[in-house]
Order: structure tokens, then sequence, then C-alpha cells
């Protein structure tokens, strides 16, 4: 069966980095895409960002460019995303979930348990 | 600010049916058959429900179904079971700019 696993939960402080990776099994793994969507405490799903697990071609979010990496290693079939500069406002269960090579066709199937990071001094 | 416009909440009884709206513009929503929705229940992580507008995954009941009109898509919840009481949320395509955006959420209260 098709699992994403996450890694533990983060507490960084303001100004540094955070890398949250994401361990797929049960599928190809560069045969689909995987996408990163974060969610602030009590708020609504916010997409930051995709790469295709074939070519490593990435799209990210607007308001995220210059701060989010998104990579995978096709050896162990683990996406990876690396966050920046991390702000309060950067606290939030950040997931990973499947969908296509095609960003275009946007729609997830299957989705990581989550990663809490929180930011706070 | 959410780019797709949801409402905050919806109800019903248990049997009866209920659709939540989700409003983009054409460079979202209404430029693409890329719709879909996501059940999510507290503390876990969201389901896909629909995709492209009206597609069902594996094992989703056909109790839930998916249309569009215009630059607004739907979700029909019918006949209303107490599990199906979640947070749901719209997400669509839009476009090579912003890829993809999703709706605010709107939290379906079974009575």
């Amino acid at each position: 069966q098709v699992q994403l696993v996450q890694s533990g939960a983060e507490v960084k402080k303001p100004g540094a980095s955070v890398k949250v990776s994401c361990k797929a099994s049960g599928y190809t793994f560069i045969s689909y895409g995987i996408n990163w969507v974060r969610q602030a405490p009590g708020q609504g799903l916010e997409w930051m960002g995709w790469i295709n697990a074939y070519n490593g071609n990435t799209n990210y979010a607007q308001k995220l460019q210059g701060r989010v990496t998104m990579t995978t290693d096709t050896s162990t079939s683990t996406a990876y995303m690396e966050l920046r500069s991390l702000r309060s406002d950067d606290t939030a269960v950040y997931y990973c979930a499947r969908g296509l090579n095609d960003i275009a066709v946007a729609f997830f199937d299957y989705w990581g348990q989550g990663t809490l990071v929180t930011v706070s001094s | 600010q959410s780019a797709l416009t949801q409402p905050p909440s919806a109800s019903g009884s248990p049997g009866q049916s209920v659709t939540i709206s989700c409003t983009g513009t054409s460079s979202d929503v209404g430029g693409y058959n890329y719709v879909s929705w996501y059940q999510q229940h507290p503390g876990k992580a969201p389901k896909l429900m629909i995709y492209e507008v009206t597609k069902r995954p594996s094992g989703v009941p056909d109790r839930f179904s998916g249309s569009k009109s215009g630059n607004t898509a739907s979700l029909t919840v019918s006949g209303l079971q107490a599990e199906d009481e979640a947070d749901f949320y719209c997400s669509s395509y839009a476009g090579s700019n912003n890829f993809v955006v999703f709706g605010g959420g709107t939290k379906l209260t079974v009575l």
C-alpha cells in the first residue's frame, strides 16, 4: 500500500532553517510528483510547491520563492523540503502529498502524516 | 485571504444532502477542469474525495459528488452521515504563475 512517512516534529528559532523528509513506499517513486502543503494552527491549507520525482523539476509558490527548496533522493525514495529564514508565521504542520508528474493535473491522492514545525525564540 | 472562496460553515441532518461551493475566477476554477476536494478530520491529514471536478477515487462513497459551473465548483454530500462531519477544502490548478490554490475551508456539521 502507498505510504508517505514524514520526519518528526521540529522546534526552530527565527532565522534558522528546517528540512523535513518524506519517505515513500508502495509505488514507483519516480512515476509521481511530490507536493508540499502546510497548515498553520487553526488555518486552512496552503500549497507550497511541487517536485517532479522523475526529472527533479520544481515549481514553488510565489510567496516562498527564494526561501524554499524541494529535492528528492531517488535511491531512497525520499523527498525533502527545506525552508530557510524561518519566521513565527512559518509555524505550521507541513504535509507531503503525492501528485502526478504534471503539476497541472493538481490533485493529491496520498498524504503524509504531517510534521509540526514550531518557530519560536 | 484564500484564493478560492468557500462558505465557512455548512450543516445538515442525517440523511439530508448538503452542497458546498467553491468560487474562483477564470484563471483557476473556471479555466481548468482540475478542481479537487479534500476532507479533513481534526488532527488528521486531508483525504482526497473528488478530483478533476467530478471523479471519485476508489473507496470514496458515491454519496460524494462534484460539479462545476463557470467559476464555481461544488461538492454535494448526499445521505449525510455522522462521520461526514469534517472540514472540506477545494483546490484548483491556477496556471503557470500560481500553480495550485486552495479554498479557505468549510466546516461541515451533521446536526
